[in-house]
């Protein structure tokens, strides 16, 4: 079955500041979600790419989907107090979009 | 890491009939449970979220009347598609929330198809 990595496991920043999360996938990812979760909250949508080579951007948060279709990677500029939270990327592992699985988050903090 | 379990892992109903899945955390209690569904190539929705003892809140468009979610303990939650038809066809997931922590996790999701 499919799993998925992310890195780094927490990151801490100063307001201000770039950072990237990496989330690599076993397998080739037919679908690459990435989610927001403020503590005890839902899962707020973020992006979804699926082809390969595919960038998109929302405000200050870019994620770009390798060529390969294994990796992607969400960039924030000028990171704000705003974008903490855990970061997760979620995929599904077949062409008809089911079989969710995550990757286990990345903790942000930014500070002021 | 933590456990979950969903069962069934897939079921095929015909329409008209209910169907309950049920969302165990197996090492640790749950005191938040936030149910998903997930159409094919499409981003999971967060559907209700609820709160060991209490009632849940549902997210908008979502009728309470026609899924309901039974959180009755920290290690059981239950979500029941009433009256169910091949709309509600969908991929479910349950996610436990550990109190405490800021960790999420998820269930193995359960595959609902009603004919």
């Amino acid at each position: 079955s499919q799993e998925l990595e992310q890195s780094p496991q927490s990151l801490i920043v100063q307001e201000g500041k770039n950072l990237t999360i990496n989330c690599t996938s076993s397998k080739t990812l037919y679908g690459l979600y990435w989610y927001k979760q403020k503590y005890g909250e839902g899962l707020i949508f973020l992006m979804m790419l699926q082809k390969g080579g595919e960038e998109k951007s929302h405000e200050k948060i870019t994620a770009k989907l390798d060529e390969k279709k294994q990796q992607s990677s969400l960039h924030i500029t000028a990171s704000q107090p705003s974008h903490a939270g855990i970061y997760l990327c979620g995929a599904t592992d077949d062409n008809y979009g089911q079989n969710f699985v995550f990757g286990p988050g990345t903790r942000l903090s930014v500070l002021p | 890491g933590a456990v979950v379990s969903q069962h069934p892992s897939w079921v095929i109903c015909k329409s008209g009939t209910s169907v309950k899945i049920e969302c165990r955390s197996l090492d640790f209690q749950a005191t938040t449970m936030f149910w998903y569904r997930q159409f094919p190539k499409q981003s999971l929705m967060l559907m209700a979220t609820s709160n060991e003892g209490s009632k849940a809140t549902y997210e908008q468009g979502v009728e309470k009347d026609k899924f309901l979610i039974n959180h009755a303990s920290l290690t059981l939650s239950t979500l029941t598609v009433t009256s169910a038809h091949p709309e509600d066809s969908s991929f479910y997931i349950c996610a436990p929330w550990r109190g405490g922590t800021d960790t999420q996790y998820f269930g193995p999701g359960t595959r609902l198809t009603v004919l």
